[in-house]
C-alpha cells in the first residue's frame, strides 16, 4: 500500500496556466514533508515543509503543508514550457536519530507554449 | 561543488550477469540512499545506510540484490543475476541529517538495461 499518493498523475497545461499538484501521505512518524523537481536527469530540491499552515515560497512555486489531513499541494502560477517536469513529493519518516525518505509516483506536468 | 558521483552512468548487460554500479556521497553527508525509478512503479526506496550502517533494506530484492558501504566515500548496489526486470534508472542520494535539514541530494543516476 502507498503511503505517498500524488495526484494528478500527469497533466498538460497552457503556458500563463496555474496548476495545483497534490500529495497526501500515511505514515507513523512523520518528519517532513519535500518536494522535488525531476527533468530529464536527477531530482533537485525544491521545498521542505515541517508545519501546518506555513506557506514556502519561491519565485512562481510555492507549497503548503496540512499536518491534519495528510496533504501538501504545490502551486505553480504563470507557468512556463520551463517548468515541464516531474514533480515528485517525499515524506521523511522518524525513529530515533535514523530518517528515510519516501517518494509518491510523481506527477507528470507538461506545459505548451 | 559538492554533488553526489554514480557510475556508471549507463550499463547494458545481459540477463544472469552481474552489475554493479557505485555511488561517492557528498563529503560529510551520513546517510546515502538507493532508490530505484521506473515509468510504472516511480521512485522506490531499496536501501539507505546511516554513518555505513544498513538501517533499511526492506524495499530490495533479497536474493539478488546487495547494498554495502565499504567506506564513507563509496555506497556499491549489486545485483546478481540480473533480470531483465531490473531495467531501470538506479539514483543514489545523500543527506547531511544536521538539525532540521532532511534534504537528500541526488547523484545522476546510472540508467540499466538487461536485455
Amino acid at each position: 500500500e502507498d503511503k505517498v499518493v500524488q495526484s494528478p498523475l500527469s497533466l498538460v497545461v497552457h503556458e500563463g496556466d496555474t496548476v495545483t499538484l497534490n500529495c497526501s501521505y500515511e505514515v507513523t512518524n512523520f518528519r517532513s514533508l519535500l518536494w522535488y523537481k525531476q527533468e530529464k536527469k536527477a531530482p533537485t530540491f525544491l521545498f521542505m515543509l515541517t508545519s501546518s499552515g506555513i506557506e514556502k515560497k519561491s519565485g512562481r512555486l510555492s507549497s503548503i503543508l496540512d499536518k491534519k489531513e495528510l496533504f501538501s499541494i504545490l502551486n505553480i502560477t504563470a507557468t512556463q514550457t520551463g517548468d515541464s517536469a516531474i514533480y515528485l513529493c517525499a515524506v521523511e519518516e522518524s525513529g530515533g536519530s535514523n530518517y528515510k525518505l519516501t517518494f509518491g509516483k510523481g506527477t507528470l506536468l507538461t506545459v505548451n507554449p | 561543488d559538492a554533488r553526489v558521483t554514480q557510475t556508471p552512468r549507463h550499463k547494458v548487460t545481459e540477463m544472469g550477469q552481474e552489475v554493479t554500479m557505485r555511488c561517492q556521497p557528498i563529503l560529510g553527508h551520513n546517510t546515502v540512499f538507493w532508490y530505484r525509478q521506473t515509468m510504472m512503479q516511480g521512485l522506490e526506496l531499496l536501501a539507505y545506510f546511516r554513518n555505513r550502517a544498513p538501517l533499511d533494506d526492506s524495499g530490495m530484492p533479497k536474493d539478488r540484490f546487495s547494498a554495502e558501504m565499504p567506506d564513507a566515500t563509496l555506497a556499491t548496489l549489486k545485483i546478481q543475476p540480473s533480470e531483465p526486470r531490473d531495467s531501470a534508472v538506479y539514483f543514489c542520494a545523500s543527506g547531511p541529517r544536521g538539525g532540521m535539514e532532511a534534504e537528500a541530494f541526488f547523484g545522476q543516476g546510472t540508467r540499466l538495461t538487461v536485455v
